[in-house]
């Protein structure tokens, strides 16, 4: 059964980094076609798709945001981490990690199947 | 980035209705789509990938359909919990894209 779980900051200053980690089990990130991604949503918007990272250890961000985020995987803890730096009053949002899986051959056959909860990160002085 | 929209934006159904939402890429996506339903509060769940393929554990009164740039979720008979809202997103190319969300409430 997979599951995952976000954990982090509820409250971080602007300009300050924020770290993320999603902590998940039921999957390893060494199988091959495994993925994990990042999505925030700000209180009352449409999701974003912010990065995600393949067992190959492929990365790969948002074009607006891809200066200030990094993504990284420790395999032998089940997790991944996201870094967000310069923290702006906008940023704040609730912040997603999901499974992704592999469905087909090709390479645009990933899609996000397994959600964490969600970690409400507020950004203010 | 591919520009994902959905509409209507918001509506109200009552229970039992076969409602749709439609969702429009601004490139050909092939069948690289997924819908997602949101309940207030919570994470969003996944209902549909490759454009028409339910998810494991989805009711069948969920169905997709559609590829290329247009594309539709329909509820063939709406319950009482599938009062929420619903995303489409494409995953064709990076950076992934999600539409901005369609609200279904009581009317």
């Amino acid at each position: 059964q997979i599951s995952l779980k976000e954990s982090g900051p509820t409250l971080v200053k602007p300009t300050q980094t924020l770290t993320l980690t999603c902590t998940f089990s039921g999957f390893s990130l060494s199988t091959s076609g495994v993925g994990v991604g990042w999505i925030r949503q700000p209180p009352g918007k449409a999701l974003e798709w912010l990065a995600l990272i393949y067992w190959n250890d492929d990365k790969r961000y948002s074009p607006s945001l891809k200066s200030r985020l990094t993504i990284s995987k420790d395999t032998s803890k089940n997790q991944v981490v996201l870094t967000m730096t310069n923290m702006d009053p906008v940023d704040t949002a609730t912040y997603y990690c999901a499974h992704i899986s592999k469905y087909c051959t090709g390479g645009s056959c990933y899609y996000l199947d397994y959600w964490g909860q969600g970690t409400l990160v507020t950004v203010s002085s | 980035a591919i520009r994902m929209t959905q509409s209507p934006s918001s509506f109200s159904a009552s229970t039992g209705d076969r409602v749709t939402i439609t969702c429009r890429a601004s490139q050909s996506i092939s069948s690289f789509l997924a819908w997602y339903q949101q309940k207030p509060g919570k994470a969003p769940t996944l209902l549909i990938y490759a454009a028409s393929t339910l998810q494991s554990g989805v009711p069948s009164r969920f169905s997709g359909s559609g590829s290329g740039t247009d594309f539709t979720l329909t509820i063939s008979c709406l319950q009482s919990e599938d009062f929420a809202s619903y995303y489409c997103q494409q995953y064709y190319t990076d950076p992934w894209t999600f539409g901005q969300g369609t609200k279904v409430e009581i009317k």
